[in-house]
């Protein structure tokens, strides 16, 4: 079956542009997970939904970030007035089960958007 | 604050070669321990999956060990193949508050024939 999808692969931004980011989590699942990756390090959690409701955004860096996933599937990382900081990989997640103790634990991620603000 | 360091930061090493990459964490108050596997331009893939409770997982030529008191946790890859090369990383979930999964930074490991 299909994986987790995102899109664009590639985003090139000049400073101070809005983008948007896609995730096509796996079809039911109700976790939807977004880390940010900058060059040579590891991913750092942004954002968590379980269905549509956005459980947890103490990740997000700044009020320029914003995630939403309305009707519980798709999902949109949104950010305004980017800038060179905000170059990275986004990764995008999914999981069958709510994330907590005991359920969430395999996560299935995406190809990831590399995102370079010129 | 959960900080997880990875030691080495890179790794090249011959064909056949057994290899230890070693993670570090420096609150011990986690509910399990991740290793996962990056490929270039591609997501992250779950290798081994520790909980707390737990001292080690294995599955194939991977062994991941688990020591929560001391925040340490090592992965060795036996009898390394050049398909192992890849970027791997570790990653605690919180045992506190939201308990989202805190990586390292990696290891780079470059396998060759």
């Amino acid at each position: 079956g299909a994986g987790v999808s995102q899109s664009p692969r590639y985003k090139v931004a000049k400073r101070g542009q809005d983008v948007a980011l896609r995730c096509d989590p796996i079809s039911g699942h109700v976790s939807l997970f977004w880390y940010q990756q900058a060059l040579g390090q590891g991913p750092e959690f942004l954002t968590y939904f379980q269905n549509e409701a956005q459980l947890d955004k103490s990740g997000l860096p700044s009020d320029r970030f914003f995630a939403e996933r309305p009707e519980g599937s798709v999902s949109t990382l949104k950010i305004q007035r980017t800038q060179q900081e905000d170059s990275a990989v986004y990764l995008c997640a999914s999981s069958l089960e709510p994330f907590g103790r005991g359920g969430g634990e395999t996560q299935y991620f995406g190809p990831g958007t590399r995102l370079l603000v010129l | 604050k959960q900080e997880v360091t990875q030691i080495p930061a890179a790794l090249s090493v011959p064909e056949g070669e057994n290899l230890v990459l070693n993670c570090s964490f420096t609150d011990s108050a986690i509910y399990n321990l991740q290793w996962f596997r990056q490929d270039p331009g591609k997501g992250l893939t779950s290798l081994l999956l520790i909980q707390s409770s737990q001292r080690e997982q294995t599955s194939g030529r991977l062994n991941a060990s688990l020591d929560k008191s001391s925040g340490r946790s090592t992965l060795y890859i036996a009898a390394s193949q050049p398909g192992d090369s890849a970027t791997y990383l570790c990653a605690v979930k919180l045992d506190t508050g939201f308990q989202k999964l805190v990586f390292g930074t990696g290891t780079r490991l470059l396998v060759s024939p």
